[in-house]
């Protein structure tokens, strides 16, 4: 069954940068869109920024433009999220999560997600 | 950005009885040529990341009890858990899906009475 396995733990500077992967396991990044994630303690689900490979495009949330690099590599069905110029702001479980393209050029609802990345910044 | 807000923030319900949570969009996520409304319902356990229990308002995942139910259209729209059980204890989310800058509610925290 196909499954989305997130890379480990993070513990990160303020001001630095950290590279979560997302691999797509028994399955194809091709024909859907990965999105993150991110749920900081105790709050709610934050909807990060997403790509379709299949198109090559890529759509963030207002708030993380710029900051935020959503990027894949087919070859090897994994899906990127780099978020620099870190605070401690940015302490959360990132989550990424897969959508269909059935409702291209809307969007479609998440139906599979990954176990989540906790990144902690702290000095 | 399509703002979506729920209503309560946290509710307790006994045992056997009925939860209801509303959600509100900003703007409709009810896209009239195909008369589909853009809303998925999610719930999340502590610990776990969130699962889908209702996309188009209405439909079911596949799995999920029938003792969730969703109604509403264009704006408004419900979740319903019948026959409350301990297993239902969680946090429960809407989404808008109508625009790819997807957003999401700001939780609802539903517990046992």
């Amino acid at each position: 069954q196909v499954q989305l396995v997130q890379s480990g733990a993070e513990v990160k500077k303020p001001g630095s940068s950290v590279k979560v992967s997302c691999k797509v396991s028994g399955g194809t990044l091709r024909s859907y869109e990965i999105s993150w994630v991110r749920q900081a303690p105790g709050q709610g689900l934050e909807w990060m920024g997403g790509i379709i490979p299949l198109f090559g495009t890529t759509t963030y949330a207002q708030k993380f433009q710029g900051r935020v690099t959503i990027s894949a590599d087919e070859s090897t069905s994994t899906a990127y999220m780099e978020v620099s110029s870190l605070t401690s702001e940015d302490t959360a479980v990132y989550y990424c999560a897969r959508d269909d393209l059935d409702g291209y050029p809307h969007g479609w609802y998440f139906d599979l997600w990954g176990r989540g990345t906790l990144v902690t910044v702290s000095s | 950005d399509i703002v979506m807000t729920q209503s309560p923030d946290s509710l307790a319900v006994s045992l056997g009885e009925t939860a209801t949570i509303n959600c509100k969009s900003s703007q409709t996520v009810l896209k009239s040529s195909n008369n589909k409304n853009y809303l998925a319902w999610y719930q999340q356990k502590p610990g776990q990341p969130p699962k889908v229990l209702l996309h188009g308002a209405s439909t079911r995942e596949s799995g999920v009890p029938d003792r969730f139910s969703g109604s509403g259209s264009g704006t408004h729209f419900t979740l319903t858990i019948s026959s409350l059980q301990a297993e239902d204890v969680a946090v429960y989310y809407c989404q808008q899906y109508y625009s790819t800058r997807y957003t999401f509610g700001q939780g609802t925290k539903l517990e046992i009475k």
